[in-house]
């Protein structure tokens, strides 16, 4: 599986949009790109995920460049429970995934 | 509660101790997958099974850990003579079928502490 790249921290103001960046620049043609999100002492919970085409459910958008070596999740409206570790992974379709360390997100009031 | 349930959600055992970790996966999901989560790391990846063959086992998982999953239902992991490396947030995860996305929910983990 491609490896991913994001920034280690990142704050939010309460209300505002959130976006996190992912670089996934050796992502191969059959390789979704998926968001997890971890909030302290609990496992992670899946927020969304593209192939190709930018997606929106009723958490989050994922944006993906047209060349697929980058993505953005983005958090429409930030509260402070979605104050969490978000995870960018790149995997096939047969469902074990790599985590990386992830991006700790602060929402602040 | 129809998620992934965990138990204990604490363990705290002397090292050489043995421990077993229970995880009860969503009723139709076939496959069911352990992960190992250490402080300020995320999860990495350590065994699945698809009903109760077990069809991947991570370099991580040495002899001292065994995973089984009787009659593809709930499952079991086991760690034998503990050691103080063991400590960490061991996570269960069930799905129905092979893409991610496809209702792969994670328990909330079983916290192991070996003192």
């Amino acid at each position: 599986d491609a490896k991913t790249t994001q920034p280690p921290s990142m704050d939010c103001a309460e209300g505002r949009a959130a976006n996190l960046p992912c670089n996934h620049s050796t992502i191969s043609g059959n390789e979704y790109v998926y968001w997890y999100r971890q909030i302290h002492s609990q496992g992670p919970q899946y927020i969304i995920h593209g192939l190709k085409n930018n997606e929106t459910n009723e958490m989050a958008s994922l944006i993906i460049t047209e060349d697929r070596k980058s993505s953005t999740l983005i958090l429409p409206h930030a509260t402070l429970r979605d104050t969490a570790v978000y995870y960018c992974i790149v995997s096939n379709s047969w469902g074990k995934l790599q985590f990386g360390a992830g991006t700790q997100v602060v929402v602040t009031p | 509660d129809t998620g992934v349930s965990q138990d204990p959600r604490h363990k705290i055992t002397k090292r050489g101790q043995n421990v077993t970790f229970r995880c009860d996966p969503i009723s139709e999901h076939n496959r069911l997958y352990w992960y190992r989560q250490t402080l300020g790391q995320g999860p990495e990846f350590l065994t699945y099974f698809q009903n109760e063959a077990q069809l991947e086992k991570s370099r991580l998982l040495s002899d001292r850990f065994s995973a089984e999953r009787p009659k593809g239902s709930f499952s079991t992991l086991e760690i034998q003579r503990t050691e103080q490396g063991d400590s960490a947030m061991y996570l269960c995860a069930s799905s129905l079928g092979q893409r991610p996305d496809y209702g792969y929910t994670f328990g909330s983990g079983t916290r192991l502490t070996v003192v």
